[in-house]
């Protein structure tokens, strides 16, 4: 299956500041990619499908100035947290794979703590 | 919009009881995947179904689709400490094949 590095692995920031998740598809060229979020204790939520040389596609509720998604390559797609509050603090996933269905690939997450 | 429950949302076993999870969808699925998170790590992909009955067995672990395609269940016989973890069921909904849902998960336990 696909290999997917994501980065950083745990962040803590203070209220306010800016946050970037990089997620990297390391043998696999994904024109899609998809981000998960999951609160302690939950399942994963889709936020959004971030989409190769165009706009990402965001769920009903997610906040596309907030979570401001780019997908420049095939190999890498950013969700930067803008603006960051302690709701905010969770465990954010990306995804590669899910076309025709395939199984999805996921990088090892991100944890976010935001103070 | 489709929603995928999973129960129970808890079980706490005695290594070597066995353990069964069920999952329901609002809607009839296209498939259903059943991936598998350890405490403190990421989802990894258990098995896909896609056919309307289909049952697969993985070791001691045997999957089943409904006839309906709108639930499934996940059978772990004689249950082990590395079965420990929360089992996820994740479906696609006829009608939005490229999006993937999550049911809500089941934690297991084992006590040794």
């Amino acid at each position: 299956g696909a290999v997917v590095s994501q980065h950083p692995s745990r962040v803590i920031c203070k209220s306010g500041t800016s946050v970037k998740i990089e997620c990297r598809s390391l043998d696999f060229q994904a024109t899609t990619m998809f981000w998960y979020r999951q609160f302690p204790k939950q399942s994963l939520m889709l936020m959004a499908t971030s989409n190769e040389g165009s706009k990402a596609t965001y769920e009903q509720g997610v906040e596309k100035d907030k979570f401001l998604i780019n997908h420049a390559s095939l190999t890498l797609s950013t969700l930067t947290v803008t603006s960051a509050h302690p709701e905010d603090s969770s465990f954010y996933i990306c995804s590669v794979g899910g076309s025709n269905n395939s199984p999805l690939h996921f990088g090892n997450g991100t944890r976010l703590t935001v103070t | 919009g489709q929603q995928v429950m999973q129960i129970p949302q808890y079980q706490h076993v005695q290594e070597g009881e066995d353990f069964t999870t069920y999952c329901n969808s609002s809607t009839t699925l296209s498939n259903i995947q059943w991936y598998k998170q350890r405490p403190g790590g990421h989802p990894v992909f258990l098995i896909q179904l896609v056919k309307s009955g289909e049952v697969k067995k993985q070791k001691r672990l045997t999957f089943q689709f409904g006839e309906a395609k709108k639930n499934s269940s996940l059978h772990i016989t004689a249950t082990q400490t590395t079965d420990v973890g929360t089992y996820f069921c994740a479906g696609r909904d006829m009608d939005s094949s490229y999006k993937l849902i999550f049911g809500s998960g089941t934690r297991l336990l084992v006590r040794p």
